[in-house]
């Protein structure tokens, strides 16, 4: 089976600090994507890897970056904290040409404080 | 660009009635469609998906959806829901070839004995 892990499932920081959110993929997929979903607003695209060291910004990219230096981990950085950004963040990857089928992690609940 | 409507944020059942979830999408261009399930405390789940072919899709656990190319739907049905199918349900849409994929903003399913 196909296994996305994301280092924590819950998360309370306070503003204005650096927060990194790790996700790992074992099934060697080319593509991984940061999410963030809030109620009534479904899942937005933060920004997503389509290979070591390739990143595209999504759709709500301010506020956040990304690393991927390794092919399994992706992780996605908040510079500096702020309350807006409490909310779920699922990671999800893909194989390049398996149309677009994503496989999630179970997410990270984040609170800023 | 893409879109995805799922007009229906909470749509309650008794068990063992039938149940659809309603979506529709826009694109310029010829789609790929999914329906993701997300139960409780957990990360998405592919529920079904349509790439080409018979327009009538299925899932293992009773689900189908009909892709209808005229009226730009792709609206999830089941015959007889179980307590066990209380999720939240995501429609989401690709463009042929692109990494990204657009959700709707979600529907919630709550089934009661």
């Amino acid at each position: 089976d196909v296994k996305v892990t994301q280092s924590s499932r819950y998360l309370v920081k306070r503003t204005g600090e650096k927060v990194f959110l790790e996700c790992v993929q074992d099934m060697d997929h080319e593509n991984m994507f940061w999410y963030r979903q809030d109620p009534g607003l479904g899942l937005r695209l933060i920004y997503f890897s389509y290979d070591v060291k390739m990143k595209e910004k999504g759709d709500i990219p301010e506020g956040y970056s990304v690393s991927r230096e390794k092919k399994e981990r992706f992780s996605l950085i908040l510079e500096s904290a702020s309350t807006n950004q409490t909310s779920m963040y699922l990671c999800a990857s893909s194989p390049r040409d398996h149309y677009n089928e994503q496989f999630f992690g179970p997410g990270t609940r984040l609170t800023v404080l | 660009a893409q879109s995805v409507t799922q007009l229906d944020s909470q749509v309650p059942v008794f068990e063992e009635a039938p149940v659809e979830l309603r979506c529709n999408y826009s694109s310029s261009v010829s789609v790929y469609l999914f329906w993701y399930v997300q139960y409780p405390n957990q990360g998405l789940q592919l529920l079904l998906k349509y790439l080409s072919g018979s327009t009538l899709v299925e899932s293992i656990n009773g689900f189908e959806a009909e892709f209808n190319k005229s009226q730009t739907s792709f609206h999830l049905r089941k015959p007889s829901v179980h307590i066990s199918d209380t999720a939240e349900y995501f429609c989401a849409v690709t463009g042929g070839g692109g990494n990204k994929l657009t959700f709707g903003t979600g529907t919630q399913l709550k089934v009661e004995l």
